[in-house]
């Protein structure tokens, strides 16, 4: 199977604090995207990172990428109850073009009060 | 941004019937689009991409006389689930890629269509 590893598989943290998660994937990319599924629902985009990138803020989210190691990090600062979902990474080969996204495992993150 | 919107939410269905899913781009037209299934705690896994006025293609493994895909329009492609069974129950989503200048700018999903074959 081409699709990327998450850890930890689930997270459960209390509200305030911070929550990390890793992916690794196994092929070259052209970008990495983050991306968060809340119960029962869609995705939602977080953030992108391009393969030329090492680190990328978006508010409370810092995502970082080492191509070298094959391995990205999301970071939520500050969790809130509300982040509570799971989360996804996906690798994008191509560079441009409308193509298909190899997702991990994903990891459920629970930020309780 | 970007709007996908995908109907219906959920379905229940009776084994050996059909089922449509749509899915529609609201603001922007998408020539692709992705199928994608998902089960209970687990990840996504695509099923086939739908590109307008072209046949879809389909993953190794996924039955494409099972699994229809349409995608007649900039605005709209379906996933129809044929002679359902059980075994066809599960989270289905899809999903268009955000592109401008030629550079992806991430992917919008559906909300995704929960389906029960009883």
């Amino acid at each position: 199977s081409q699709q990327g590893e998450e850890d930890p598989q689930a997270l459960s943290i209390q509200e305030g604090e911070n929550a990390t998660m890793n992916c690794s994937y196994k092929t070259s990319i052209n970008n990495l995207q983050w991306y968060r599924q809340n119960s029962g629902r869609g995705l939602v985009h977080l953030i992108l990172i391009r393969s030329n990138e090492r680190e990328k803020h978006s508010g409370r989210l810092r995502v970082t990428l080492d191509t070298s190691k094959k391995s990205s990090s999301l970071l939520i600062t500050a969790s809130r109850a509300a982040d509570t979902a799971s989360y996804f990474c996906a690798t994008d080969p191509n560079t441009g073009t409308a193509s298909k996204l190899t997702f991990g495992t994903g990891t459920r993150l629970q930020v309780t009060l | 941004g970007a709007v996908v919107s995908q109907h219906p939410s959920r379905v229940i269905c009776k084994s050996g019937t059909s089922v449509k899913i749509e899915c529609r781009s609201l603001d922007f037209q998408a020539t692709t689009m992705f199928w994608y299934r998902q089960f209970p705690k687990q990840s996504l896994m695509l099923m086939a991409t739908s590109n307008e006025g072209s046949k879809a293609t389909y993953e190794q493994g996924v039955e494409k006389d099972k699994f229809l895909i349409n995608h007649a329009s900039l605005t709209l492609s379906t996933l129809t689930v044929t002679s359902a069974h059980p075994e066809d129950s599960s989270f289905y989503i899809c999903s268009a890629p955000g592109i401008s200048g030629g550079l992806s700018y991430g992917y919008t999903f559906g909300s995704g269509t929960r389906l029960t074959v009883v």
